[in-house]
């Protein structure tokens, strides 16, 4: 069974630290990682990994994936208070199957 | 504007009443997914299908159906709702495999009483 496990469960920070946030995972024929912000309601896509060792970036956020230990780092540098979400990992393996860890709740105090 | 839509927003129905949620995507997406999003537990997926007239479990199917008989929409049905149901469902469409940049329809709070 596929299985992703997300760390920390929740964090507090302050407006301007930067944090890294852990997805590790155990998957058939992986395909893909992919990381979402959910604010209020509905994920919003930040980004897709697939290989080893190249960092995605935008803005503020960044992330990396390793392959060979089988986890993922997102960071977020200068954090805002809108930074403030959960943010959820999934992977993808056989036939295209989506699998999400439990999220990390995530909270910038001003 | 690319989206998924969700009907309803929000339903309240007694057990055993069958229910269907609408899910419609304008993007010509050929890869559909039903979620549920409990607390504790995270998002776990119901059926996801890859094409029309293609449909695969997830990790929590039972008690769920769907269909896909038009690339555009992906209906989950409820034959016969249990309490246990009661959750927050999302849609979700992605336009290529495996799925990325996931667009999520805005969620259908369900309960079942």
């Amino acid at each position: 069974e596929d299985k992703v496990v997300q760390s920390p469960l929740s964090l507090v920070v302050h407006e301007g630290d930067t944090v890294t946030l852990n997805c590790s995972y155990e998957v058939t024929n992986f395909r893909s990682l992919l990381w979402y912000k959910q604010e209020k309601k509905a994920p919003t896509f930040l980004f897709m990994l697939t290989s080893s060792g190249i960092e995605k970036k935008s803005g503020r956020l960044s992330s990396i994936l390793d392959k060979k230990e089988l986890f993922s780092i997102l960071n977020i540098t200068a954090t805002q208070t809108g930074d403030s979400a959960i943010y959820l990992c999934a992977v993808t393996g056989a036939n295209s199957k989506l699998t999400f860890g439990k999220g990390i709740t995530l909270s910038v105090r001003p | 504007e690319a989206q998924v839509t969700q009907n309803p927003r929000y339903l309240i129905t007694v057990t055993g009443k069958k229910l269907t949620v609408t899910c419609s995507q304008n993007m010509n997406h050929e890869y559909m997914s039903w979620y549920r999003q409990d607390p504790g537990l995270g998002l776990r997926q119901i059926y996801y299908s890859m094409n029309v007239e293609v449909t695969d479990k997830g990790d929590v199917p039972e008690g769920y159906k769907v269909s896909r008989k038009e690339k555009r929409n992906f209906p989950l049905i409820l034959e016969s709702p249990s309490p246990n149901q009661t959750s927050l469902y999302f849609c979700a469409s992605s336009v290529n495999l495996p799925p990325s940049e996931a667009f999520f329809g805005q969620g259908t709070r369900l309960t079942v009483v």
